[in-house]
């Protein structure tokens, strides 16, 4: 089935713990994206990458990191975590090396930072 | 960057009745204007989308319509049912430039019986 996995779905931690947040697709997807979800605020794109190895910042970049080694994984790393980065987190991916195509969710990571 | 704009953050129907949301965009190159849907508790999906070189396009009960002077565009739900009940997302970009797809803040549909 094609799909993209998140995981954890679900992770309470504490600031300062380093946690990452990892992401598959098995549909040889160009693109990968990663968007987080707040109240009010919709989706807002944290990250996003074309191909392996190349990636550019969204418009909420800060307190985040990612990598693109292999085509099929985007891992989302929050270094040092605040309670600001609370959230639901999804990742996406698009089988053109836009965001101007069909965008396929994963289920979504809820994390939670005391 | 873009800047994606919707209204009305929330909208409450009758079943049956149509639904519209409407969003305006900043940036006058994007040219692909997807729609998603999400339900309580899942991920967002695409239920239509729009490139710029057409006007209007239709998928049963859903339509979207394009206005590029203007630069806005509508989703419009006609002969609503409980199920379309949900939170709607629009989105643009420009596929020639731009990687990053930007989404307005979402409109939160009640279809009441």
């Amino acid at each position: 089935e094609a799909q993209v996995t998140q995981n954890p779905r679900y992770l309470i931690t504490v600031t300062g713990k380093k946690l990452t947040v990892t992401c598959s697709q098995n549909m040889n997807h160009e693109y990968m994206s990663w968007y987080r979800q707040d109240p009010g605020l919709g989706l807002r794109q944290i990250y996003y990458s074309m191909n392996v190895e190349v990636t550019d910042k969204g418009d909420v970049p800060e307190g985040y990191k990612v990598s693109r080694k292999e085509k099929r994984n985007f891992p989302l790393i929050l270094e040092s975590p605040s309670p600001n980065q609370t959230s639901l987190y999804f990742c996406a991916s698009s089988s053109t090396g836009s965001g101007a195509n069909v965008l396929t969710f994963g289920a979504g990571s809820r994390l939670t930072v005391l | 960057g873009e800047n994606v704009e919707q209204h009305p953050s929330t909208l409450s129907v009758q079943e049956g009745d149509s639904a519209v949301i409407k969003c305006t965009y900043s940036d006058s190159a994007s040219n692909y204007f997807p729609w998603y849907k999400q339900e309580l508790g899942k991920r967002p999906q695409l239920i239509i989308d729009i490139r710029s070189n057409v006007g209007e396009k239709k998928d049963q009960r859903i339509a979207v319509t394009l206005n590029k002077t203007a630069k806005h565009f509508s989703l419009h739900i006609t002969e609503t049912q409980p199920e379309d009940s949900a939170v709607y997302f629009c989105a643009a970009t420009n596929s020639n430039s731009g990687y990053a797809l930007n989404f307005g803040k979402g409109t939160s549909l009640l279809v009441t019986p």
